[in-house]
């Protein structure tokens, strides 16, 4: 079992729709849960981390954590183009694990 | 501005020529990562520094090497590179407390292996 799993997509959102991308992990330990962003062919930039059980809203990205059931997700509100990259969510485990990410796609 | 710096963003290396890759950091982060990540995977840490104390991942082959001469420095080193060895390499830092383990990439070094 991956120890953070993504579903790899390609999900493919409208402009201005709410893009909904999920993780899960398998330890339960784990304290400390992140979402990067990657566009092609650079590096990750973090956008939103996230400690404790319910929702953090930062902008149009909301993070959700659900440390029962084990499963973090990201929100994009009013998606933009702009926002097409993939989305790497990463849980720390004294050493930080990534999942392989999700493609997302916002078409104009 | 503070920031992670990686130098070169582009090397071209032959088959079992050896090659060292950079990492500066002006954050002045405890922690500094490397990570090899392979097309449309994920990140693979490969080993990190926590100030001077040295932690490898048992996967990481003996072929490749670290060293941290000081707090703003890490170095890769790939002893004598393969094919497979063809990646982006990150480099990333962390302030390093346990509650706090939010991390700040490099721009990356691609490595081609001919």
């Amino acid at each position: 079992q991956k120890e953070v799993e993504q579903n790899s997509g390609p999900l493919s959102v409208p402009e201005g729709a709410i893009a909904s991308l999920n993780c899960t992990y398998s330890d339960r330990v784990s304290q400390s849960f992140f979402w990067y962003r990657q566009y092609s062919g650079k590096s990750p930039e973090l956008i939103m981390s996230i400690y404790s059980n319910g929702d953090k809203e930062d902008g149009r990205f909301t993070a959700q954590l659900n440390k029962a059931s084990q499963y973090v997700s990201l929100l994009i509100r009013d998606s933009q183009p702009s926002d097409s990259a993939t989305y790497l969510c990463a849980v720390d485990n004294n050493d930080m694990r990534f999942g392989a990410g999700t493609r997302l796609t916002v078409k104009p | 501005d503070a920031m992670v710096i990686q130098n070169p963003r582009y090397q071209v290396t032959q088959f079992g020529k050896p090659v060292t890759l950079s990492c500066s950091q002006t954050l002045n982060h405890n922690v500094m990562y490397w990570y090899q990540q392979k097309s449309s995977q994920a990140p693979k840490l490969l080993f990190h520094y926590y100030d001077k104390d040295f932690n490898n991942e048992a996967d990481t082959p003996d072929n490749f090497q670290s060293r941290r001469p000081n707090t703003s420095f890490c170095f890769l080193d790939i002893r004598s590179p393969g094919l497979g060895d063809a990646a982006m390499y990150l480099c990333a830092t962390s302030r390093g407390s346990r509650e706090r383990y939010e991390q700040y990439f490099g721009p990356g070094t691609r490595l081609t292996v001919t």
